[in-house]
């Protein structure tokens, strides 16, 4: 069955640095594309980056831009998330999740989350 | 980018209602408009895919239909463990979420 767990959160300093990873079992990981989005404590869901299935392409929403970069090791089934210049505001759930393009992109499958709490 | 607009943001409704939410774009987004439901302390689930396109093994009185910019879920009699959160998701351009809708209990 497919699984996604996600890893590597925890508590950082602003201005501090983290990687998330996301480690996926149960599907030909190489053939989908992926997404991270976050929700904060108590607030809704917001999009914060994808990846296409070879890397080709990638998208991030812009108060991330220049900070996050997320990569793929297809050969290894594992999706990351590199967070950098971290802020208070990205404090959140980050999931992990797999986008399904059948009449147009969907998110079909997430993780249970990782989170990443920003404080001094 | 494009905006997302879901109304109401709560609603109160009783076992056995037909509850209806909506969500507006700010520009076209064609059927690129998905819906999900997260339950308390659980992750998103997948309802309605391609603006009326039911996920697999979402229960029927789950509907979604709209084009363009306007949309709307529908669910047609409301049981106990419909009572969520949903929330509409563009994908046309990059990936806008809608602020929530939450259904509670009246």
């Amino acid at each position: 069955h497919v699984q996604l767990v996600e890893s590597g959160g925890g508590l950082v300093k602003p201005g501090g640095s983290l990687r998330l990873s996301c480690a996926a079992s149960g599907f030909s990981f190489s053939d989908y594309y992926m997404t991270w989005i976050r929700q904060a404590p108590g607030k809704g869901l917001e999009y914060v980056a994808y990846i296409s299935s070879s890397s080709t392409y990638t998208d991030y929403t812009d108060s991330v831009k220049g900070r996050f970069t997320t990569f793929r090791d297809n050969a290894e089934k594992s999706l990351f998330l590199e967070m950098n210049s971290l802020r208070a505001e990205d404090t959140a759930v980050y999931y992990c999740a797999r986008m399904l393009h059948l009449s147009s992109w969907s998110v079909d499958f997430w993780g249970q989350g990782t989170l990443v709490t920003v404080s001094s | 980018d494009i905006q997302m607009t879901q109304s109401p943001s709560s609603l109160s409704a009783s076992v056995g209602d037909r509850v209806i939410i909506t969500c507006r774009a700010s520009q076209t987004i064609t059927s690129s408009l998905n819906w999900y439901q997260q339950r308390p302390g659980k992750v998103p689930r997948l309802l309605i895919y391609a603006a009326s396109s039911l996920q697999s093994g979402v229960p029927s009185r789950f509907s979604g239909s709209g084009s363009g910019t306007d949309f709307t879920l529908t669910i047609s009699s409301l049981q106990p463990e419909d009572f969520a959160t949903y929330y509409c998701q563009q994908t046309y351009r990059s990936i806008t979420f809608g602020q929530g809708t939450r259904l509670e209990i009246k």
